[in-house]
């Protein structure tokens, strides 16, 4: 399977707790994002990378959130204390080099439980 | 910042009976329109990108049209494989910003 990767696809955790999840985009794809989706909702952009580089990230994404993307590969996103607030699916979705308007393609998503 | 609204919020058809949905946006500066169908619980799989007003793009069932304050997307003769939330998003920069969906169910 040639598409974007995330781990874990399910995750519960007990309030106060640390979570990290997983992306591999599509190989080569130099362009990564992270989105948030709750129930009903669209997927809520939350940071975006180019390469290794974090280029922007919202202003909704409290400290307790964290991404990284070494090398330019993978990217891991952290959240620190987690609030049942956090109860949602996190999205990955990762875009090619080149012109700025292709489409993204997600991944399957992870979905975060907090208790 | 950019804004999308999709209606309506659901949407229930009989097998066979043709309908679209609306996504209206407010951008800086359009440098793409983008439809994806997501079913339960699993990612958005992209459908079709937009980029100019008076473009149509199709794929079996689905026409997606643009103009300059919104999209339509026509669903010709929908099957109840069709049925999922079809969402609408717009590119202004380099992110994508996404609608609430319509949620289409299509009964046999």
């Amino acid at each position: 399977d040639t598409g974007v990767s995330q781990n874990p696809r399910h995750k519960i955790t007990k309030r106060g707790q640390n979570v990290t999840f997983r992306c591999d985009p599509i190989s080569e794809h130099n362009r990564l994002y992270w989105y948030r989706q709750t129930l009903g909702q669209g997927p809520e952009f939350l940071t975006y990378f180019q390469n290794e580089a974090q280029l922007e990230k919202s202003r909704l994404l409290s400290d307790r959130f964290s991404a990284e993307r070494p090398k330019g590969s993978f990217s891991t996103l952290e959240i620190q204390r987690t609030e049942q607030g956090d109860s949602a699916m996190y999205l990955c979705a990762s875009r090619p080099r080149g012109t700025q308007h292709t489409e993204a393609f997600f991944g399957q998503g992870t979905r975060l439980t907090v208790v | 910042e950019d804004q999308v609204t999709q209606s309506p919020e659901a949407l229930r058809l009989q097998e066979g009976e043709s309908s679209s949905l609306n996504c209206s946006y407010t951008v800086s500066g359009l440098r793409g329109l983008f439809w994806y169908r997501q079913d339960p619980g699993k990612g958005p799989e992209f459908l079709f990108t937009l980029y100019s007003a008076g473009e149509e793009k199709e794929k079996e069932r689905l026409k997606a049209t643009l103009t300059k304050k919104e999209s339509f997307l026509h669903i010709t003769a929908p099957k109840p494989e069709d049925s999922a939330t079809y969402l609408c998003a717009v590119q202004s920069d380099y992110k994508l910003s996404f609608g609430a969906g319509t949620t289409v169910t299509v009964r046999a």
